[in-house]
């Protein structure tokens, strides 16, 4: 079974630029997670979609951050303008279940960005 | 808001050592996650804990819930240099996201 894949794996802009990252889940899985994880932090939690519709965007900096999941499958975070603090690990997850507080969580290998 | 703590932040070992890591929530949980990660790595899912004063076991990790529903270990038994890396607890309630802790970071000698 292919894992959660993501693109691209690194990124190097500069600040007040724009950047997207994709996300495509494991086969089946409605329910896609965005994180945000800093150097020595834990993960935490941008936005959860289950199927295409936004189920907690509550952490996410809408006034420079934007997601979607048009279809339900893959998804794009996007950041515009970013800042030196957006520098970071883009998590995506997926799961097979629907979002409960219990689902079991898989992850993707990250897109690290950093913002000089 | 939820918070959830963990400690120690670093800890280092010699290979056959054991090692532990304690996580606390500040509100009770519905059930707590553990995820590994490895250097240069992603998360990876190993075990949900659910009921309240729950001991689970993988090999030669134990995981424990609790009886209040607020705090998680986890404890490694004579650790080995693939052990290495950060161990995040990820506390949830029902209907909401999970929120993960720091995370503790487990160095190995042999």
């Amino acid at each position: 079974e292919a894992g959660v894949a993501q693109s691209p794996r690194y990124k190097i802009i500069e600040k007040r630029q724009s950047v997207a990252f994709w996300c495509n889940p494991i086969s089946g899985h409605a329910t896609l997670y965005w994180y945000q994880q800093i150097l020595g932090q834990g993960p935490k939690l941008l936005i959860q979609f289950q199927n295409n519709g936004v189920v907690d965007d509550s952490q996410l900096p809408k006034d420079r951050f934007s997601a979607e999941r048009l279809k339900g499958v893959d998804s794009t975070l996007k950041i515009q303008p970013a800042k030196l603090e957006d520098s970071a690990v883009y998590l995506c997850a997926s799961s097979l279940e629907a979002p409960s507080g219990r689902e079991t969580q898989y992850f993707g290998p990250g897109t690290r960005l950093l913002v000089l | 808001g939820q918070q959830v703590m963990q400690i120690p932040q670093y800890q280092h070992v010699q290979e056959g050592e054991d090692f532990t890591t304690y996580c606390n929530s500040s509100t009770t949980l519905s059930n707590i996650q553990w995820y590994k990660q490895r250097p240069g790595g992603h998360p990876v899912f190993l075990i949900q804990l659910v009921k309240s004063g729950e001991v689970k076991k993988q090999k030669r990790l134990t995981f424990q819930f609790g009886e209040a529903k607020k705090n998680s270990s986890l404890h490694i038994t004579a650790t080995q240099t693939t052990d290495v890396g950060t161990y995040f607890c990820a506390g949830g309630q029902a209907g909401t996201a999970l929120i993960f802790g720091k995370g503790t970071t487990l160095s190995v000698s042999s």
